[in-house]
């Protein structure tokens, strides 16, 4: 079962800044089969980011994934307050099981 | 426009069952697989079970196996999950979600709460 750490856990910036967050796996991910979601209180998560780097129907291009292999980035060119959520990657690649991070929490400032 | 909507959530006593249900819409529901990915009060998401499209595929996280069922019914456009033998640590909002390619999630449910507690 491939271990997908996250990192920062929390990351404070501000509105306008640029975030950088991290997904590191245990194991090479198969065919960049990585996928990140977005979580805000009280919702379901949202896809945002499939096969490490496409962008799901309907998100913004300020939202950009990249990497390959075990090491994994999903950037935010500039930041808007809408953002600030906790941030998830999911492995797929060698499912099952299916695995996730354990979040990286973006807040304000 | 495609909707997930989750039921069946309560509170069960350790050991108890619970039968949580998915109603789909706006899309060809017997065309996805279907997963439930379940998230513990202040936890990161865990994924549970995986059905494939059409019921031949099935499988469990090892925390579950055994206990859990999954299910559906694709001439009603609903996914089940039966959970038995319930514990303390089976507590968390459920969500199901529609699986797309090779297996990431492009549509979640808002989620039905499971607390096992007595």
């Amino acid at each position: 079962e491939i271990v997908l750490t996250q990192s920062p856990g929390t990351l404070s910036l501000s509105p306008g800044e640029r975030a950088t967050l991290s997904c590191r796996a245990s194991q090479t991910v198969t065919s960049s089969y990585l996928a990140w979601y977005q979580q805000k209180p009280g919702q379901a998560p949202r896809l945002l980011i499939y096969g490490a780097s496409n962008r799901a129907t309907g998100i913004p291009d300020r939202f950009s994934g990249s990497g390959s292999g075990t090491d994994f980035t999903l950037t935010i060119s500039r930041l808007e307050p809408e953002d600030f959520a906790v941030y998830y990657c999911q492995e797929y690649g060698s499912s099952p099981p299916v695995t996730f991070g354990q979040g990286t929490r973006l807040e304000i400032k | 426009q495609v909707q997930l909507v989750e039921s069946g959530g309560g509170v069960v006593q350790p050991g108890g069952s619970l039968r949580l249900s998915c109603a789909a819409s706006g899309f060809t529901f017997s065309n996805y697989g279907m997963q439930w990915v379940r998230q513990a009060p202040g936890k990161r998401l865990e994924w549970v079970t995986f059905i494939r499209y059409d019921g031949s595929v099935k499988s469990y996280a090892g925390s579950v196996e055994g206990r859990f069922t999954i299910s559906r019914d694709n001439s009603k456009s609903t996914l089940y999950l039966q959970m038995n033998s319930l514990t303390a640590e089976d507590t968390a909002l459920y969500y199901c979600a529609r699986v797309r390619g090779s297996g990431w999630f492009d549509y979640w449910g808002q989620g039905t709460l499971v607390t096992v507690s007595s």
